[in-house]
């Protein structure tokens, strides 16, 4: 596609829940990230791949979370247990690794109730 | 700790005139630092970069500033266009477009006509 598309756009579950957010990069990018944003936050890193494998999972909150790029291509963020706390925009963005930055998806808005 | 700072929370400017994005950092590792802009619900779009190795970088009507001895960068808009009413977020890298991202909390810009 165009751009990077992350599914859904929002997401409502009960505390306790387990959820999967989905993230379809750019065609072709290698690299792929997730960030979450909270509210007044600027995005904050989680995990990095690069292909299929996490070069840097140093963000993950806790072990709770979980992330995988099976196929170097879509990504999976997967919380379980869920808590109030990760209420927030979940943000996926790719990269070809060139000097233009990452393009982000639009986010998932993910409300823990 | 906050390692990317920008201490305005919020920017008025009336269009045509300049409008100045200020960031601070702190770590010296950092070499490569962003600008992204972010319209509600949506994510952000990347808008311009500056290296290190440079002190300014101009795209149209977007130049960057970096003061490396200050820890400093900013982010110049002229003319400012009411287009340009968006959340900006600096940003910071210790690689070259392939290293995780550390974000400030971001600037409100209001442009009025």
């Amino acid at each position: 596609g165009a751009g990077v598309s992350q599914t859904p756009s929002n997401k409502v579950t009960e505390k306790g829940k387990y959820v999967e957010l989905r993230c379809d990069p750019i065609s072709g990018h290698t690299a792929l990230y997730w960030y979450r944003q909270s509210l007044g936050q600027g995005p904050e890193f989680l995990i990095y791949f690069q292909g299929t494998g996490a070069a840097d999972d140093s963000g993950l909150p806790n072990d709770r979370f979980f992330a995988v790029r099976p196929e170097g291509s879509v990504s999976t963020l997967k919380i379980q247990r869920t808590e109030r706390g990760d209420s927030a925009v979940y943000l996926c963005a790719s990269s070809s690794g060139g000097g233009d930055g990452y393009t982000f998806g639009s986010g998932t808005r993910l409300t823990v109730v | 700790d906050q390692q990317v700072k920008q201490n305005s929370p919020s920017l008025s400017v009336q269009e045509g005139r300049i409008s100045i994005l200020n960031c601070d950092y702190t770590n010296s590792m950092f070499d490569y630092f962003l600008w992204y802009k972010k319209y509600p619900a949506e994510g952000p779009t990347f808008l311009i970069s500056i290296s290190s190795i440079k002190d300014k970088n101009e795209d149209g009507r977007f130049t960057v500033f970096l003061n490396k001895s200050a820890k400093h960068l900013s982010l110049h808009i002229v003319p400012s266009q009411p287009g340009d009413s968006a959340v900006y977020f600096c940003a910071a890298s210790g690689a070259y477009n392939t290293d995780k991202l550390i974000f400030g909390t971001g600037t409100r810009l209001q442009v009025f006509p």
